[in-house]
């Protein structure tokens, strides 16, 4: 479909391990942002990558983060070294040149549980 | 300056009923004011949105009521339906920061 796509869709491991999501974008979108979802919780931003320039990393919780963008295009999120309070749905979003209208589009998420 | 509050966090109507969900700022700064609206096990996906320089949105059943001077703006849905059962979440941007709400767990009843 046209939509954004991530995998997996749902991530079980153990608490130490590391674990990579991956989000691709709407084709043409050149913002891409990751949001964190906890339970219940509203929507903790992560990082934004716009075109070439550096990423806003002003979200990630603890360098244990972190996230690339290659070729403009995929992106994925890494995570080191898991704990349990890592538990969460992280949400990829897309938008088009200079974010004219505020519109973002998610994808489904990737649920991540840490045992 | 960076947060937008939202009330209440969960809120139960009855079907045909009216919907009423709040959100609170503090940058003046933004200029983007969206409502995205999230089905279990979905992402958010936009609503309605409204930019500071009017005072009202109407879409459908769906209305946005912006009070620059307060820095409050509000989501109406009326004739409440089943179907909008979902969680609501109020943002507010500028250029490239889109700050979100804590999120309304929308429920209504049949």
């Amino acid at each position: 479909g046209a939509g954004v796509s991530q995998s997996p869709s749902n991530k079980v491991t153990e608490k130490g391990k590391d674990v990579e999501l991956r989000c691709d974008p709407i084709s043409g979108h050149t913002a891409l942002y990751w949001y964190r979802q906890s339970l219940g919780q509203g929507l903790e931003f992560l990082i934004y990558f716009q075109g070439n320039s550096a990423p806003d990393k002003s979200g990630l919780p603890s360098d244990r983060f972190s996230a690339e963008r290659t070729g403009g295009s995929v992106s994925t999120l890494t995570i080191q070294r898991t704990q349990q309070e890592d538990s969460a749905v992280y949400l990829c979003a897309s938008s088009s040149v200079a974010f004219n209208n505020g519109e973002l589009f998610f994808g489904e998420g990737s649920r991540l549980t840490v045992l | 300056q960076q947060q937008v509050k939202q009330s209440p966090q969960s809120l139960i109507v009855q079907k045909g009923g009216i919907s009423i969900i709040n959100c609170a700022y503090e940058n003046t700064a933004f200029d983007y004011f969206p409502w995205y609206q999230q089905f279990p096990g979905k992402g958010p996906a936009l609503l309605i949105a409204i930019r500071p320089d009017v005072s009202e949105k109407k879409e459908g059943r769906f209305t946005i009521s912006f009070n620059k001077s307060a820095k409050q703006f509000s989501l109406h849905i009326m004739d409440s339906q089943p179907g909008d059962s979902a969680t609501y979440f109020c943002a507010a941007s500028r250029a490239s920061k889109i700050i979100f709400g804590s999120g309304t767990r929308l429920s209504i009843r049949p």
